[in-house]
This record gives C-alpha cells, sequence and structure tokens, in this order.
C-alpha cells in the first residue's frame, strides 16, 4: 500500500508570493491533517480535513488555508508569505471516521518550504 | 499552540545502552503514539497505545500508557547506531480528534 505522498519536496518562494502544497493520503483514508514543523515550536496543527469539510483547526492565521477533494487528496495554500513561514510541513493521513477516532496517523516526508 | 512536556530535549549515549524518554500532560488522554524522525523525512510511526496501563513492545522498543492517562514512556534496550534520530510523542485528549505533540527527544548514539 502506498504511503502518504506530499509534493513538492522543497520549494523556495518569497516573502509576499503564495504557496501551494499537496498531498496524497494512503489509499482509503478520509482524514488529512496538516502540520508546519520548525526547530523552535516543533510540530504544530493547522487543520484537518475529513469528507471535503475542515473538522478541526489550529491556531494560525487566515493566511494559512486548506481544502480537501472528494479522493481525498488535500491541498494546504499559504498567502502573502513570510520568512517565518519557512518550515517543514508535514501532511498526515488516517481513516478518520468516528468508529476510529483512535487511529494513529501516518506522516508523508513533509515539504521545506523556505521564505527569502 | 498546546504542547506535551517531552523529556529529555537530547541525550547521547553509548552503543549497547538502554535509554528511557517520556511524556507529560496535565490533561487525560486516550491515545498515546510514539514515533521516530530521520532527518528529511516525515515521522515513523513506532508504537500506538490505546488503553491505561497497556505495554506495548516493538523489538527493542517498548512504550506503556501511564496508569493516571496523563504520561507515557518509550524505552530502547541495547542501542544502535541506527537508532540516531529525534523521537515524539502524541498524544489524543479524550474528547477530541487532534493530536498533540511533544517537543522531542534528539537522540545521539555514539559507536
Amino acid at each position: 500500500k502506498a504511503g502518504v505522498t506530499q509534493t513538492p519536496r522543497y520549494l523556495i518562494k518569497t516573502r509576499g508570493q503564495q504557496v501551494t502544497l499537496s498531498c496524497s493520503p494512503i489509499s482509503g483514508h478520509r482524514s488529512v491533517s496538516w502540520y508546519q514543523q520548525t526547530p523552535g515550536q516543533g510540530l504544530q496543527f493547522l487543520f484537518e480535513y475529513f469528507s471535503e469539510t475542515q473538522r478541526n483547526k489550529g491556531n494560525f492565521p487566515g493566511r494559512f488555508s486548506g481544502r480537501q477533494f472528494s479522493n481525498s487528496r488535500s491541498e494546504m495554500n499559504v498567502s502573502t508569505l513570510e520568512l517565518g513561514d519557512s518550515a517543514l510541513y508535514l501532511c498526515a493521513s488516517s481513516p478518520g471516521q468516528s468508529s476510529s477516532y483512535n487511529s494513529p496517523l501516518h506522516f508523508g516526508n513533509g515539504t521545506r518550504l523556505t521564505v527569502t | 499552540g498546546q504542547q506535551l512536556n517531552q523529556s529529555p530535549q537530547s541525550m547521547f549515549i553509548q552503543e549497547g545502552e538502554d535509554v528511557s524518554m517520556n511524556c507529560t500532560s496535565s490533561s487525560i488522554f486516550n491515545t498515546w503514539l510514539w514515533y521516530k524522525q530521520d532527518p528529511g523525512e516525515g515521522p515513523v510511526l513506532l508504537i500506538a497505545l490505546y488503553k491505561a496501563g497497556e505495554l506495548t513492545s516493538n523489538g527493542r522498543l517498548t512504550a506503556q500508557f501511564g496508569i493516571t492517562r496523563k504520561d507515557s514512556f518509550l524505552n530502547i534496550s541495547a542501542s544502535i547506531p541506527s537508532d540516531v534520530g529525534i523521537y515524539f510523542c502524541a498524544g489524543r485528549p479524550s474528547g477530541t480528534y487532534k493530536y498533540i505533540f511533544g517537543t522531542g527527544t534528539r537522540l545521539k548514539v555514539l559507536a
């Protein structure tokens, strides 16, 4: 079974630009979560999508947004990039149904975003 | 954002030694997960724990779900150089579907 796939692996953008990251979950998984990882702040939860609806949201500004498609693939968008947005962005999938709330998260290898 | 308290932050050990790390929370958790992350890669699930008191092994790794449901620990026995990496705990608070991550333990093994 293929794992979680994130594209692209690396991105370099300049301040003020916007960026879109993509995540394909494990086949059959309907929940996709996004995390921002930085050395100083660790893994911070951005949001979680299930069946094309945002089910949970972290404490990030509105510049960070996401969506999920009917095939469970998800995209994350960051607008008006700031230097502090430089981070590893990780996507994780899980089955997501209420009957499997305890299911662990399975991560992709992330997208390394550098903002200059 | 909310995080778990994970300790130690980092540790250097000799090859062959045993390693222990733990996570604590002020909230009750229904699930504890332990991950390992290598440089340039995403976290990989090592062990998942679902019941208070549960003790689970995965090769040389053993993890336990604390009785109070507010803590968990991970032991690595007879460490080897490939154990190098960052280990994260993650917990799911009761009543939520969102996982909270510890700050990580950076492990370095000296051959």
